[in-house]
């Protein structure tokens, strides 16, 4: 069954710390990987898109990391800032773009000051 | 950066009353969805359209939804007899077709009484 697992639920950080979230998938086949950003009461904004080939994409502060062979994502949020406080979710494609998406649960984030 | 408009942002309905949510994709997007956000659950594929046809729908879109594209413009999402539990946020998204970057709406707030 084409799943993706988020960890931790939530985290609490302090501001200016960084942080890792993690995504374990079992979609296949595969095409991309992706990372949102979603504010409360709003709709999902992309991050970073990764391809089978890619390993790193970076998007300012946000640097998310691909293992295809083991199935695994993290996104690095360097420098925290009050307003990364949102849920990052964590979105798998089988194929390319909108059908296919397997949404994670997301990694609910609050940065404090 | 380009966006997707939907309105209202939030509906409330009686139970069994129809109620039509509306979008209004990004003009030379192609590609066209909707998704639902159960409060506290994660985002859930309903529906994809593109050429004038639905070209793909989950288990969830039965016969009580329905969308249209009814001008150049406008994406909407009709529920005929709404229900308690499609209760949720909906989200309108839209896509190109040439790149990976889907484009999500801020979402319409559905409260069935």
């Amino acid at each position: 069954k084409n799943q993706v697992e988020q960890s931790p639920q939530s985290l609490i950080i302090l501001e200016g710390k960084n942080c890792t979230l993690q995504c374990n998938y079992t979609v296949s086949p595969f095409s991309n990987l992706r990372w949102y950003k979603q504010d409360t009461g709003r709709g999902p904004v992309s991050l970073t898109i990764m391809t089978f080939s890619e390993n790193t994409k970076s998007n300012g502060r946000y640097t998310a990391t691909l293992d295809a062979d083991t199935k695994q994502s993290s996104l690095h949020i360097t420098a925290s800032q009050l307003s990364d406080s949102a849920s990052y979710i964590c979105v798998v494609s089988g194929r390319q773009a909108g059908t296919a998406l397997i949404f994670g649960k997301g990694t609910t984030l609050s940065v404090s000051s | 950066e380009p966006e997707v408009t939907q309105t209202p942002s939030h509906q409330v309905t009686q139970m069994g009353q129809e109620v039509i949510l509306r979008c209004v994709p990004i003009s030379n997007h192609l590609y066209f969805y909707w998704y639902r956000q159960i409060l506290g659950q994660k985002v859930e594929f309903l529906v994809s359209f593109y050429n004038n046809e639905i070209s793909e729908k989950s288990e969830i879109f039965d016969d009580q939804f329905s969308v249209e594209r009814p001008d150049g413009s406008n994406f909407t999402l009709k529920i005929r007899s709404t229900k308690l539990e499609d209760s949720a946020m909906y989200f309108c998204a839209s896509w190109t077709g040439d790149d990976e970057k889907l484009f999500f709406g801020s979402g319409t707030q559905l409260s069935v009484l």
